[in-house]
């Protein structure tokens, strides 16, 4: 596609519910990345894909967090059991590679809201 | 771990002011490093990148920034600055495929 695309673009859950949240990065993209950010501070980076695989999982802040990324392609994290804590805006990126870094593409953005 | 510190969290300037966005990074290492730009209400978006060679790098919209590896630091530049720069400004360094980025700085340009 064109570029990075997210979806939903917002979404309201209740606490202790499921949410998952999807990313199709720019097509032959083989690196996407996932972070999140909070009202007034910075990226905080959660997860890296190098093709189907994850090299770095270390920002994943509890094991209530996964993703996965199918066929190259599209990625979707699902946060379980959600928490208010866990309110932010969820943004996807993507880039040519992980080694060969020229910048990464970045999506619109998740905004999860946790009543 | 790679850290990103931003100096300054909000600059208000008027139009025709030169800017100097501050950023200094913790890794010792060979490292890439980035400026992205944040416009109201539009995604991130690449200002300027540092891999290699000329440690002034120049970007869009009249940006620069210069890379001093002995001061760990990447400072974002523009002689100066138009209504239309008021945006959020992230420093980014990446190693290995990690990117770090700092807290940003919300620049604010009066008319």
């Amino acid at each position: 596609g064109a570029g990075v695309s997210q979806s939903p673009s917002n979404k309201v859950t209740e606490k202790g519910k499921d949410v998952e949240l999807r990313c199709d990065p720019i097509s032959g993209h083989t690196a996407l990345y996932w972070y999140r950010q909070s009202l007034g501070q910075g990226l905080e980076f959660l997860i890296y894909f190098q093709g189907n695989s994850a090299p770095d999982k270390s920002g994943l802040p509890s094991d209530r967090f996964s993703a996965e990324r199918t066929g190259g392609s599209v990625s979707t994290l699902t946060i379980q059991r959600t928490q208010q804590e866990d309110s932010a805006v969820y943004l996807c990126a993507s880039s040519l590679t992980g080694q060969d870094f020229r910048g990464q593409y970045f999506g619109p953005g998740t905004r999860l809201t946790v009543t | 771990a790679q850290s990103v510190s931003q100096h300054n969290h909000h600059v208000i300037l008027s139009e025709a002011a030169s800017l100097e966005l501050g950023c200094n990074y913790s890794y010792g290492g060979t490292v890439n490093l980035f400026w992205y730009v944040q416009y109201p209400g539009q995604h991130l978006q690449l200002l300027l990148k540092y891999f290699s060679g000329d440690p002034l790098v120049k970007g869009i919209k009249g940006f620069e920034a210069e890379f001093i590896k002995s001061k760990f630091s990447f400072n974002l530049r523009k002689p100066s600055v138009q209504w239309s720069d008021t945006a959020e400004y992230f420093c980014a360094v990446n190693f290995a495929g990690k990117s770090t980025f700092g807290d940003g700085t919300t620049l604010t340009v009066k008319p």
